[in-house]
């Protein structure tokens, strides 16, 4: 079956550090692979995304490269923003016949950053 | 404009009671899906529409019964509500012929509290 493994929350980070969130994942084809974040209250946003091997995402500073061999999609940002405090998921997404495409996530990762 | 809008934003009942959901979508998109987010923020989809046919049907309840009158809306009716049915039901939608690397957009969810 597909399935999302990500680094257990919450992480607790101080201003301009840098973040690094683990994600790797299992799939019976080859997905493309999302990073969404929900900001308290919200709905879920995508962040980045990847479609095919060696692909790098990148948005608003940060950034995740498919890499195949490991099969891995890990997130990071070289300096955080209070602001980025929210939840973060890792995603899967594989097509579906008939039509869309079904994601599979992660369990989310807690990020505080604190000044 | 808010892309994906959902209806109510908060619902709080009794057990055994009948509740819906609604959902519409102003992008033009032909998928919709329901997602469940529980309290440890685990999403997990419920149901996929394309083009107002049920595409994908996870293991849920036979309680819980979607319905498409038109592309834009996917509305969630839940029967005989249980404790366990509280959660934050999201909706999304994309673009069918976009496969695995389209982005979903999330509505703001709604929070369904059965007591």
């Amino acid at each position: 079956g597909n399935s999302v493994t990500q680094m257990e929350g919450p992480v607790t980070l101080s201003e301009e550090a840098f973040l690094t969130i683990n994600c790797t994942y299992t799939a019976t084809g080859y997905p493309s692979l999302f990073w969404y974040v929900q900001y308290p209250g919200e709905g879920l946003q995508l962040l980045l995304k990847a479609t095919k091997a060696d692909d790098k995402g990148s948005n608003k500073g940060f950034e995740a490269t498919y890499r195949k061999e490991t099969t891995s999609f890990h997130l990071e940002k070289g300096s955080v923003q209070v602001s980025d405090s929210a939840v973060y998921f890792c995603a899967l997404s594989l097509a579906f016949t008939g039509g869309g495409n079904k994601l599979t996530f992660g369990t989310g990762t807690q990020l505080k950053v604190e000044l | 404009d808010t892309a994906v809008s959902q209806t109510p934003k908060y619902l709080v009942t009794q057990m055994g009671n009948d509740k819906s959901i609604k959902c519409e979508q102003n992008l033009g998109h032909d998928t919709m899906y329901w997602y469940k987010q529980d309290s440890k923020k685990f999403l997990k989809i419920m149901f996929s529409y394309n083009n107002k046919e049920l595409i994908i049907n996870e293991t849920v309840p036979n309680r819980f019964s979607p319905k498409s009158p038109d592309k834009a809306h996917l509305n969630l009716h839940i029967n005989s509500l249980e404790l366990g049915d509280s959660a934050v039901y999201f909706c999304a939608s994309s673009q069918p012929l976009a496969g695995a690397q389209g982005e979903q957009y999330f509505g703001p969810g709604t929070r369904l509290t059965v007591t």
